[in-house]
């Protein structure tokens, strides 16, 4: 079956500018992660939506990032005023439960 | 808080030699354990978990760990490498037991240079 996909592959922009990137989960799974990996930071928890509940938004960097999930499926992480240090691959996982993450291939986002 | 430590950032070995890339995590509380791997330009793809029940556990590509509660560990084991599994390891643990959100808690991953 399908697995998770995040688009756009690649991103580069420029400074200062905002930035969307997006996560289509496997279907039925009502859980869903944001994850970051950085040569510097290593892989480091985002965000992470179940079902309706409130999500938790305990690993976002700074208040410029920002994400949703509409209808319980698709999701959107945003970065506004992107900086330098933003520049990473940012990974989407998702799970039925919680137990078992099946991530997508990521976004490499480069900021000039 | 949680913790995982790859003990090893690189492990060069030859082809059809063992390996065990070696995990610490630190946790007062039960935990999920997964080994992920990372080949270049890719996602993650699960190699194998510990959930509960038996702590040998069996994963893909000729894959296993063992989870040892005693040394809060679970080391990856393969007894003959072959030049594909050359790749980045990842060893995670899950705050299910704490926060009951499964983020997961990273090391800082172990690449495994497989050599003919």
């Amino acid at each position: 079956g399908a697995g998770v996909s995040q688009s756009p592959s690649n991103k580069v922009t420029e400074k200062g500018k905002d930035v969307e990137l997006r996560c289509d989960p496997i279907s039925g799974h009502t859980a869903l992660y944001w994850y970051r990996q950085s040569l510097g930071q290593g892989l480091e928890f985002l965000i992470y939506f179940q079902g309706n509940s409130a999500p938790d938004k305990s690993g976002l960097p700074s208040d410029r990032f920002s994400a949703e999930r509409t209808g319980g499926s698709v999701s959107t992480l945003t970065i506004q005023r992107t900086q330098q240090e933003d520049s990473a691959v940012y990974l989407c996982a998702s799970s039925r439960q919680t137990d078992t993450q099946y991530f997508g291939p990521g976004t490499r986002l480069t900021v000039l | 808080a949680q913790s995982v430590t790859q003990l090893d950032s690189q492990v060069p070995v030859f082809e059809e030699a063992p390996v065990e890339l070696r995990c610490n995590y630190s946790s007062s509380v039960s935990v999920y354990l997964f080994w992920y791997v990372q080949y270049p330009n890719q996602g993650l793809q699960l190699l194998l978990k510990y959930l509960s029940g038996s702590t040998l556990v069996k994963g893909i590509n000729g894959f296993e760990a063992e989870f040892n509660k005693s040394q809060t560990s679970f080391h990856l084991r393969k007894p003959s490498v072959h030049i594909s599994d050359t790749a980045e390891y990842f060893c995670a643990v899950s705050d299910f037991g704490s926060s009951n959100t499964g983020k997961l808690i990273f090391g800082q991953g172990t690449t495994l240079q497989v050599k003919p």
